[in-house]
């Protein structure tokens, strides 16, 4: 079945350690997204992708990473850096974002840092 | 700048009661899409409706429906004779076709309850 995958699900890791999240789609969409979500305050973008090899900061990008190397894949980095990494994180992807495509979602990574 | 405003934090209704979410954004684009989003207690979010800034026809599907006003920037979403099953997070979003970013803006959500 086609869809977006997010591995893992859940993931605990002490302080100043950098992680990475999964992110992989098999629905042969150009554009991919990363969001953050806090109980309370919705969910924030942090990076996406329109194309292989670009991508843009969204309103919350320090303290993290992205690549971009094949069109199925999104690897988010959660670096020391980032002061409260503890959160539930949404991949999502889309198959036309300049005429408003809807975002296909993942079920989500929840990080907690210990 | 881009925003979505859910000012309903959390509402609990009895089943069968109708319900209505209420959505006001702010763009300066003149093209511009709107979308609702479901997240149940799994954590994914689920696709409900995208509008665009040029189609203000209400939109009715089953028991859900939409009312577009772009006169008070409000994408308002109602269920009617709401069930056990409806109880979850709903999330407003905008995105803007112009030279403005391409991803989606969410409102904090409102997180609907339905006791039966």
């Amino acid at each position: 079945d086609g869809g977006i995958t997010q591995s893992p699900k859940y993931l605990f890791r002490k302080e100043g350690q950098n992680v990475t999240l999964s992110c992989e789609q098999n629905l042969n969409h150009d554009a991919m997204y990363w969001y953050r979500q806090d109980p309370g305050q919705g969910l924030r973008l942090i990076y996406y992708s329109q194309i292989v090899n670009d991508f843009q900061k969204g309103d919350i990008a320090e303290g993290y990473s992205v690549s971009r190397e094949k069109k199925e894949s999104f690897p988010l980095t959660v670096t020391s850096a980032q002061k409260n990494p503890t959160a539930f994180y949404l991949c999502a992807s889309s198959t036309d974002n300049y005429r408003g495509g809807e975002l296909f979602f993942g079920e989500g990574s929840r990080l907690t840092v210990l | 700048a881009q925003k979505v405003t859910q000012a309903q934090t959390e509402i609990s209704v009895v089943e069968k009661e109708d319900v209505t979410l209420d959505c006001v954004y702010e763009t300066r684009d003149t093209t511009y899409y709107l979308f609702w989003y479901k997240q149940p207690p799994s954590g994914e979010l689920v696709f409900l409706i995208r509008r665009n800034s040029f189609d203000e026809q209400n939109e009715i599907s089953g028991r859900y429906s939409w009312n577009f006003q772009k006169s008070t920037s409000s994408f308002n979403f109602t269920i009617t004779a709401s069930q056990v099953v409806d109880s979850a997070v709903y999330f407003c979003a905008l995105s803007e076709a112009g030279t403005g970013r391409r991803a989606l803006t969410f409102g904090s959500g409102t997180r609907l309850q339905v006791q039966p």
